[in-house]
């Protein structure tokens, strides 16, 4: 099974909204509601930012919202700031009890 | 407050066995919970390993099923990885986790809490 797919870079201006993708297959995104998207800092460890497609954990802003539709996932950060500037990931359960990651965004904020 | 720690050698010979163990502070793993391994080969992208419930069921990742063993030990609220057979393509940010979910059948729900990470050479 191979990684879900992510464009390499996204950017935007502080205040604006930049829209994250991600692609798979029947046998991942678009067979299963088990999405999650996570939010990495230079030398940090990943953060869950959304998970089961649409869900926020307690504590992530509602700035970050996602979506899912057909074959493709989608995370939307709203009100761009500074800090928003990180990698992001998304991953998705997969057919046989597997887990697959897309290969990450590099989000710059301009 | 649900804190994990990885501890194991940073540096493992080709061919042998890299083993990590992750200690878990502040929640019991016979609650329940899903435990697991992602790793991160330096300035690359996110490789699930596999996860492990309180149970002893297992799940894998195919592509790395034949080498990879993960194991509980409840009376140390400890889990660990071992990889056998490693070449450099192993050479990696090793991350322990925790996933949500809580069921019998494992559908990821998220994984929310991560160790900081050990980064692990292979290398003679």
């Amino acid at each position: 099974q191979s990684a879900l797919t992510q464009p390499p870079s996204a950017s935007g201006s502080p205040g604006q909204s930049v829209t994250i993708s991600c692609t798979g297959t029947s046998s991942d995104v678009v067979g299963y509601n088990f999405v999650s998207w996570y939010q990495q800092h230079p030398g940090k460890a990943p953060k869950l930012m959304i998970y089961e497609v649409t869900k926020r954990p307690s504590g992530v802003p509602d700035r970050f919202s996602a979506s899912k539709s057909g074959n493709t996932a989608s995370l939307t950060v709203s009100g761009l700031q500074a800090e928003d500037e990180a990698d992001y990931y998304c991953s998705s359960y997969a057919d046989s009890n597997n887990v697959l990651f897309g290969g990450g965004t590099k989000l710059t904020v301009l | 407050q649900v804190q994990l720690q990885e501890s194991g050698p940073g540096l493992v010979n080709p061919s042998e066995t890299l083993s990590l163990t992750c200690t878990v502070s502040g929640y019991s793993l016979t609650s329940g919970s899903y435990w697991g391994w992602i790793r991160q080969p330096p300035g690359k992208g996110l490789e699930w390993i596999g996860i492990i419930y309180r149970s002893g069921s297992t799940y894998y990742n195919p592509s790395l099923k034949s080498r990879v063993t993960l194991s509980v030990d409840t009376s140390r609220n400890q889990f660990s990885l071992k990889v056998t057979s490693v070449t450099a393509a192993d050479t990696a940010i090793y991350y322990c986790t925790r996933d949500r979910d809580t069921g019998n059948a494992y559908r990821p729900k998220g994984f929310d809490y991560w160790g900081q990470g050990t980064l692990v050479t292979v290398s003679s």
